[in-house]
């Protein structure tokens, strides 16, 4: 059955640095989003992206944030600068055109220390 | 905006016995709703959905829930709880003008021998 992968599984990072995400949706999906959890807290979204382009984006996802779809497979969320509080397991997800239903990826704990 | 709010964030109950988990959303719009589980170290699983139609919806692993729009509920029950139903159970919302997920906080079942 087609899944959501996402790598690294585990990030640790110093604050002040880059890093990106890397997310591979399931392959007919047309629709991607970024979701975040910090330890202890909800699930929130942080982005929807369609057609290259963001649909929606969170309070949350600010300057530091962005994605992009580099090729026809790979979906990534890159932060600029990290900080201490965005140390959390970030989801990524796909959804078919026609569909509800979104398809989550096993996430990447990211650490900012 | 939509928001959901789980009742309890742990719940243990014996192998065999009932399970019900809360779940009261707020929505302006009519909601869609859904139950998804998280196993230790996987991704968001979704479990079942209501989008429209019969209230009483089936999802996998012998799970069920009811959409109840006058009381704003969308519990979820399973019958008799087996040791591989051990797992974090996330309820969420979306709406009919865009599909991003409001989660809630999250009930981690434990299942007692």
């Amino acid at each position: 059955e087609p899944e959501v992968t996402q790598t690294p599984s585990h990030q640790v990072t110093q604050m002040g640095q880059e890093v990106i995400l890397r997310c591979v949706p399931i392959s007919n999906h047309l629709y991607f989003y970024w979701y975040r959890q910090i330890l202890g807290q909800k699930v929130e979204f942080l982005v929807s992206f369609y057609n290259n382009e963001i649909s929606e984006k969170s309070e949350i996802f600010d300057d530091q944030f962005s994605v992009e779809r580099p090729d026809g497979s790979n979906f990534t969320l890159k932060i600029r600068s990290t900080k201490l509080e965005d140390s959390a397991m970030y989801f990524c997800a796909s959804r078919r055109d026609g569909s509800y239903e979104q398809y989550f990826g096993p996430g990447t704990r990211l650490t900012v220390t | 905006a939509q928001s959901v709010t789980q009742l309890g964030s742990h719940v243990s109950v014996s192998e065999g016995a009932l399970v019900l988990l809360r779940c009261n959303y707020s929505s302006s719009v009519p909601p869609y709703l859904f139950w998804y589980v998280q196993y230790p170290n996987q991704g968001l699983q979704l479990l079942l959905k209501y989008t429209t139609g019969a209230t009483l919806v089936k999802g996998i692993n012998g799970f069920e829930a009811e959409f109840k729009k006058s009381e704003t509920s969308f519990h979820l029950t399973k019958p008799s709880a087996h040791m591989s139903d051990a797992a974090e159970y996330f309820c969420a919302v979306s709406d009919q003008n865009d599909y991003k997920l409001s989660f809630g906080a999250g009930t981690t079942v434990t299942v007692r021998a």
